[in-house]
């Protein structure tokens, strides 16, 4: 089946900076989505993104499809920021099961 | 306002002894999806369904049972519970399977 690796695994941050984390897929994909899980344990859904380029507010990301990466960049990071994002695909021509990328634990210190 | 509900929130049972985690959502959504998240392991995909009375097996399926027979829900059950199904369990729920919402998860301990 399709794999789907997110790097790094951990990354700690000052409020105020910028990151960009990254999604790798082993195969072509017709659907991918970027979550946020927050320490509560919510899943939000941040974007719908299989290609092209999507922001909403501090966030934006980046799908290239032919090439197998995506990547969520996170701008002014403040404490709210914290949580597990992960990335999670779907195959094309095949099932429509959603697997999920291990995620990628990110802190904001204040 | 838009949601998915589960219920319970919190569940902790014996083994062998039958459950079931309902799910609802109020978007009119043909997808749904039962997911369980496990230390380590990431989120995996139990059950998904297409539409009404259209089920099919996700990544994990073994001890678990689905049904969907009206739109709005689709209910998990644990026939025979083992302490290797605790988990926290997520359900979701989207149109096409696009831009997924999750339910906020049920906590299940087995003992």
């Amino acid at each position: 089946g399709i794999q789907v690796e997110q790097s790094p695994p951990d990354l700690i941050l000052q409020e105020g900076a910028n990151s960009t984390l990254r999604c790798n897929f082993s195969d072509s994909v017709n659907n991918l989505q970027w979550f946020h899980q927050n320490p509560w344990g919510q899943l939000i859904n941040l974007f719908y993104i299989p290609s092209g380029t999507k922001q909403n507010g501090r966030l934006s990301a980046t799908t290239v499809a032919t090439e197998r990466y995506s990547l969520l960049y996170i701008s002014s990071s403040q404490t709210t920021d914290s949580g597990v994002y992960f990335c999670a695909v779907v195959t094309q021509g095949g099932s429509e099961k959603l697997v999920f990328g291990k995620g990628t634990k990110l802190t904001v210190n204040p | 306002e838009a949601q998915v509900t589960q219920n319970p929130r919190y569940l902790i049972t014996v083994t062998g002894k039958k459950l079931t985690v309902t799910c609802s959502q109020n978007m009119n959504h043909e997808y749904m999806s039962w997911y369980r998240q496990d230390p380590g392991l990431g989120l995996r995909q139990i059950y998904y369904s297409m539409n009404v009375e259209v089920t099919d097996k996700g990544d994990v399926p073994e001890g678990y049972k689905v049904s969907r027979k009206e739109k709005r829900n689709f209910p998990l059950i644990l026939e025979s519970p083992s302490p290797n199904q605790t988990s926290l369990y997520f359900c979701a729920s989207s149109f096409a399977g696009i831009k997924q919402y999750f339910g906020p998860g049920t906590r299940l301990t087995v003992l």
